[in-house]
């Protein structure tokens, strides 16, 4: 499957634990961008990632959240001290150029009890 | 913000009907994609488009670009249950916020056989 792979496809956490997202883009594709999808909204963008850096985190939390991608290795999304409002599906896509269509994984289902 | 404006919400339709789905801005896009998701998956992307005026054609879908690059449509000819999902409207600016996509909420298309 060369398609853009996410793991978990489903994470239970109770309310201040921590959750970690992994994200491996497709082959070739060194861009990465991280959205959360909340009941009855769209896609919302959380943060975009080049290889080791942070191209723009302004959809993100300032606080709790954070993004990662490594030079080698899955990009992470992690989020501290979960709290009920962070259950939503969060959808990792990537792309081969910054200017170039964005293909989505199936996402990771977060549920916080 | 809601910067992309999808209608109608919901539609369900009998197979072989026409059907048209808008995606509405007051913002200039440097480009406008068109997404379908299933229940459970992440999107997939179905076209595409750039040049204002632009129409492209996939099969029965019919993909137009305003001339302005503020708007888009989507039409179906001859509808099928296959086509039965979620459509999204994602667009991007290149000279602001380079990378991140805009979501409309997306039109729930059920095709009855």
């Amino acid at each position: 499957n060369a398609g853009v792979m996410q793991n978990p496809r489903h994470l239970v956490r109770r309310r201040g634990q921590e959750a970690r997202l992994r994200c491996s883009p497709m082959k070739g594709h060194s861009h990465v961008y991280w959205y959360r999808q909340l009941p009855e909204e769209g896609l919302k963008f959380m943060v975009y990632l080049q290889k080791e850096n942070i191209i723009d985190e302004s959809g993100m939390p300032k606080e709790r959240f954070s993004a990662e991608f490594p030079k080698e290795g899955p990009s992470i999304l992690r989020i501290q001290q979960v709290v009920r409002g962070d259950s939503a599906a969060y959808f990792c896509a990537s792309s081969d150029r910054s200017n170039q269509p964005q293909h989505f994984g199936d996402g990771t289902r977060l549920s916080i009890l | 913000t809601q910067l992309l404006e999808q209608s109608p919400q919901f539609l369900s339709i009998q197979e072989g009907e026409n059907l048209t789905v808008y995606c509405n801005s007051s913002s200039v896009f440097s480009s406008l994609q068109w997404y379908r998701q299933e229940p459970g998956e992440g999107p997939v992307l179905l076209v595409t488009v750039v040049t204002g005026g632009e129409v492209k054609k996939l099969k029965r879908l019919t993909f137009q670009f305003g001339d302005a690059r503020k708007d888009s449509s989507l039409h179906i000819t001859a509808a099928q249950p296959g086509d039965t999902g979620l459509y999204l409207c994602a667009g991007e600016n290149r000279g602001s916020t380079l990378g991140r996509l805009y979501f409309g909420r997306g039109t729930q298309l059920t095709v009855w056989p």
